[in-house]
């Protein structure tokens, strides 16, 4: 059983606040790591597909960066929006599985106005 | 295309009775994954094809639950004899074969009363 861990589970933020969470994976047998954010009534939606130990990918204001080695990644946004408010899933795709995925327990993140 | 759908959005059932949901995948995708998604946890994996094989069950998935894509196009995810601890989001995704990233649906939601 893998063991995909996020934190914090839960955030409040203003407006213009910059924040970052992690996400910590098992550093074993690594193949990738996906991000995803989560908005209430609509569907998962890919941040990040994540291969390459020191990776840093970049959409927008979010960032992630990985570190195969210990086993996490972290995944910041720079001066937080509303829109932003959302679940924030990180998920750990099992390549002798079909890319079947682990996910994290998700970081809830509401942004204050 | 507009993506992956899922059908109903929302269910609600009596204990004892059997539901049924339909995911139809983006066209051209040859995996097809259903999760279980339960209040303050991350999204679980319950079952996936490969075209219309079924390759791979999580032991979540007891024998009241049944899972089809005929055609190796739409699934179905059937649930017989509902109990109240399957209620939670159902949720649906599809890839392309071995390319990492899952597009989703945006759930079904089952209660069960």
């Amino acid at each position: 059983i893998l063991n995909v861990e996020q934190s914090p589970q839960s955030l409040h933020v203003q407006e213009g606040d910059s924040t970052n969470f992690t996400c910590s994976f098992p550093s074993s047998n690594f193949y990738a790591l996906h991000w995803y954010r989560w908005e209430t009534a609509k569907s998962p939606e890919a941040l990040f597909v994540m291969t390459l130990n020191g990776d840093e990918k970049k959409k927008g204001r979010i960032s992630a960066t990985l570190n195969t080695k210990e086993g996490y990644s972290y995944l910041y946004i720079k001066g937080s929006q509303p829109e932003d408010s959302a679940t924030y899933l990180c998920a750990f795709p099992n390549n002798n599985a079909g890319n079947m995925l682990t996910f994290g327990g998700g970081t809830r993140l509401m942004v204050k106005p | 295309d507009t993506g992956v759908s899922q059908d109903p959005r929302h269910k609600i059932t009596k204990r004892g009775q059997n539901v049924t949901f339909r995911c139809d995948p983006i066209s051209e995708h040859n995996r097809l994954y259903w999760y279980r998604q339960t209040l303050g946890q991350g999204p679980e994996f319950l079952t996936y094809f490969q075209n219309e094989a079924q390759l791979e069950k999580s032991r979540l998935l007891s024998d009241r639950f049944s899972a089809e894509r005929p055609k190796g196009s739409f699934s179905t995810l059937e649930i017989q004899r509902t109990e109240q601890g399957d209620s939670a989001m159902y949720l649906c995704a599809s890839s392309f074969f071995d390319r990492g990233e899952a597009f989703f649906g945006q759930g079904t939601r089952l209660t069960v009363v």
